[in-house]
């Protein structure tokens, strides 16, 4: 079965930091892009950041950017998100999700459960 | 940034309606295009990508269309378990981009 599952979250205070993982297993995960994406309470769905298969491309969002790192260990089957100097606006629920393609497009399939983080002194 | 406009944002309906989504993109984007329902509390799931090739597993009553700006998603017939949230996405370029959903709730 594929699988992607989270985990890290948890309260931080506004400026501290955080690490979020996500085990991936099922697939060859070194052979795919993964990514990101974040939905605050009650609200939509926001891309965060995206990594190719061999770290090579490396995108954020500008509201992370400088602040949040991806990262991945294909040997490990795992992608990363350093979060540093967070603020009480990234508080949300993380997904990290598979990115997969085909000639005519791509798409983010599947996900994982997500992990909820709170930042709030 | 290409920016998507989904609408409506809300939308209420009965067992059976047809129900039509819209997301229009600020550029063209060919069929870079993903829909995604969401329950509460749970991860969104993949229903449509490229525009309009259904997901495997995801039931025929699910469909969607366009490609360029204008693209729509639609239910031919509400069941039950279709009250969501749902959410188009480009996939074309960075940053990627959703729309901001349209809620379908019981009439």
């Amino acid at each position: 079965e594929v699988q992607l599952v989270e985990s890290g979250g948890g309260l931080v205070k506004p400026g501290g930091s955080l690490t979020l993982s996500c085990a991936a297993s099922g697939f060859s995960f070194g052979s795919y892009s993964m990514n990101w994406v974040r939905q605050a309470p009650g609200k939509g769905l926001e891309w965060v950041s995206s990594i190719s298969s061999s770290s090579y491309y490396i995108y954020y969002a500008d509201s992370v950017k400088g602040r949040f790192t991806i990262s991945r260990d294909n040997a490990k089957n795992s992608v990363f998100l350093q979060m540093n100097s967070l603020r009480a606006e990234d508080t949300a629920v993380y997904y990290c999700a598979r990115y997969d393609y085909d000639d005519n497009s791509g798409w983010f399939d599947p996900w994982g459960q997500g992990t909820l983080v709170t930042v709030s002194s | 940034d290409i920016q998507l406009t989904q609408s409506p944002s809300f939308l209420s309906a009965s067992l059976g309606d047809r129900v039509t989504i819209t997301c229009r993109a600020s550029q063209g984007i060919s069929s870079y295009l993903a829909w995604y329902q969401q329950k509460p509390g749970k991860a969104p799931k993949l229903l449509i990508y490229a525009a309009s090739t259904l997901q495997s597993g995801v039931p025929s009553r699910f469909s969607g269309s366009g490609s360029g700006t204008d693209f729509i998603f639609t239910i031919s017939s509400l069941q039950p378990d279709d009250f969501a949230t749902y959410y188009c996405q480009q996939l074309i370029s960075y940053p990627l981009t959703f729309g901001g959903g349209t809620k379908v709730e019981i009439k």
